[in-house]
């Protein structure tokens, strides 16, 4: 079945550093890709998606490009903030399916430091 | 907009007891959806509303399980029996879902907690 690998956390930086969090999936057919985040103390937010080959994804200064060739779609800000501390969870959704049942990475908790 | 609320936000119960939680989606949405997440793990996929139809159950919900949604409005997830394996936080989401739409945003709650000792 599809599945989502995701990189393990937690990821500690500091302010204005450049973040990375690597994604990368199986999946028999066409997916569309998405990165929601968990703040502390609230719910699932999406954060990003793309739905096909070579899009790219970017809200709050994060950017994910689906990369087809290699099963991946790699989170990336190039300057965090304290507040961008979270939760960041990888996510596919099947392609053909109805409605939008996500299969989820594990979470990458990310930390940064003032 | 309220967004999706869920209740209770945290339960305990003991082996063998029953629980029910409740899913409020946005008013406007037709889709709603119930994953479980465990410690340290990502959200697993449980089952899948299209107004009062449910359309999809994972192999995950064993027969102890049981979910509703009676008026295509607010769902009910219950545990019948529950077991200390059933620990996880529970997590509802809903969406507006056109017609053969895949991909639309969904909006999840806060979750409810459940601790089964």
């Amino acid at each position: 079945g599809d599945s989502v690998t995701q990189m393990e956390g937690p990821v500690t930086l500091s302010e204005e550093a450049f973040l990375t969090i690597n994604c990368t999936y199986t999946a028999t057919g066409y997916p569309s890709l998405f990165w929601y985040v968990q703040y502390p103390g609230e719910g699932l937010q999406l954060l990003l998606k793309a739905t096909k080959a070579d899009d790219k994804g970017s809200n709050k200064g994060f950017e994910a490009t689906y990369r087809k060739e290699t099963t991946s779609f790699h989170l990336e800000k190039g300057s965090v903030q304290v507040s961008d501390s979270a939760v960041y969870f990888c996510a596919l959704s099947e392609s053909g399916a109805a409605g939008n049942k996500l299969t989820f990475g594990g979470g990458t908790r990310v930390l940064v430091k003032p | 907009d309220t967004g999706v609320s869920q209740d209770p936000r945290h339960k305990i119960t003991k082996r063998g007891q029953n629980v029910t939680f409740r899913c409020d989606p946005i008013s406007e949405h037709n889709r709603l959806y119930w994953y479980r997440q465990t410690l340290g793990q990502g959200p697993e996929f449980l089952t899948y509303f299209q107004n009062e139809a449910q359309l999809e159950k994972s192999r995950l919900l064993s027969d102890r399980f049981s979910a509703e949604r009676p008026k295509g409005s607010f769902s009910t997830l219950e545990i019948q029996r529950t077991e200390q394996g059933d620990s996880a936080m529970y997590l509802c989401a809903s969406s507006l879902g056109g017609r053969g739409a895949t991909n639309e945003k969904l909006f999840f709650g806060s979750g409810t907690q459940l601790s089964v000792l």
